[in-house]
């Protein structure tokens, strides 16, 4: 089976920019998770999507937005970058989210905001 | 590579001894743990989980061991190897949707 993918790997952009992310999940899984990798906060939640559905969601401002498609594919959006988002972003897929928890990473994208 | 945490505390093992990497969790409800182990440059890749209901659980070369009285987790990783060098996290989460929260990591040395 083929693992998480993330696209794209490596991401320079200008504050003020938006910038789009993409994850395709391991098949068969419907669960998409996002997360922010920074030196100074760790990995920390951005949010969940679940069958098209957002289900949960971190303690970020509303510039993080993300989406899921009826393939389980999916998208996150960061609106007027500041250069506090240069982070590691990884996604995670999971089976359900629900019993089974058992999340799988991709290997992130790195942005960095200039 | 990148730079996972920049002040992580560190293991320093030799190699071929038993590396012990503690973590203490936060929510007493928390009811699923899991191990990542995270190498430069790439996604946390899963190494072994538990749930609430267990105190052990056993892997190849790795142990996890949970006390939920003092709300603390470990993992035992036998006759420790070079490519086991890398930062290792646990994360907990809840059984009612919560997210997965994640400790700040141990970085694990192998030395020669």
């Amino acid at each position: 089976k083929a693992g998480v993918t993330q696209t794209p790997r490596y991401l320079i952009k200008t504050r003020g920019q938006q910038v789009t992310l993409s994850c395709s999940p391991i098949s068969g899984h419907r669960s998409v998770s996002w997360y922010q990798q920074t030196p100074g906060q760790g990995l920390q939640f951005l949010f969940e999507y679940f069958s098209e559905t957002q289900r949960n969601k971190g303690n970020f401002p509303g510039r993080f937005s993300g989406r899921q498609f009826s393939n389980s594919r999916s998208e996150m959006n960061v609106s007027t970058l500041e250069l506090g988002d240069s982070a590691l972003y990884l996604c995670a897929s999971s089976s359900t989210g629900g019993a089974s928890y058992e999340q799988y990473f991709g290997p992130g994208t790195r942005l960095t905001v200039t | 590579g990148e730079s996972v945490g920049l002040h992580l505390p560190t293991l320093s093992v030799q190699e071929g001894d038993n590396s012990i990497i503690n973590c203490a969790y936060s929510n007493s409800a928390s009811d699923y743990f899991i191990w990542y182990k995270q190498e430069s440059g790439k996604g946390p890749q899963f190494i072994i989980d538990i749930r609430s209901n267990m105190d052990k659980r056993q892997g190849q070369r790795v142990t996890v061991l949970l006390n939920k009285t003092v709300k603390h987790l470990s993992l035992q990783i036998a006759a420790t190897q070079p490519g086991d060098s890398a930062v290792y996290f646990c994360a907990e989460k809840g059984n009612y949707g919560q997210n997965f929260v994640f400790g700040p990591g141990t970085r694990l040395s192998v030395l020669p």
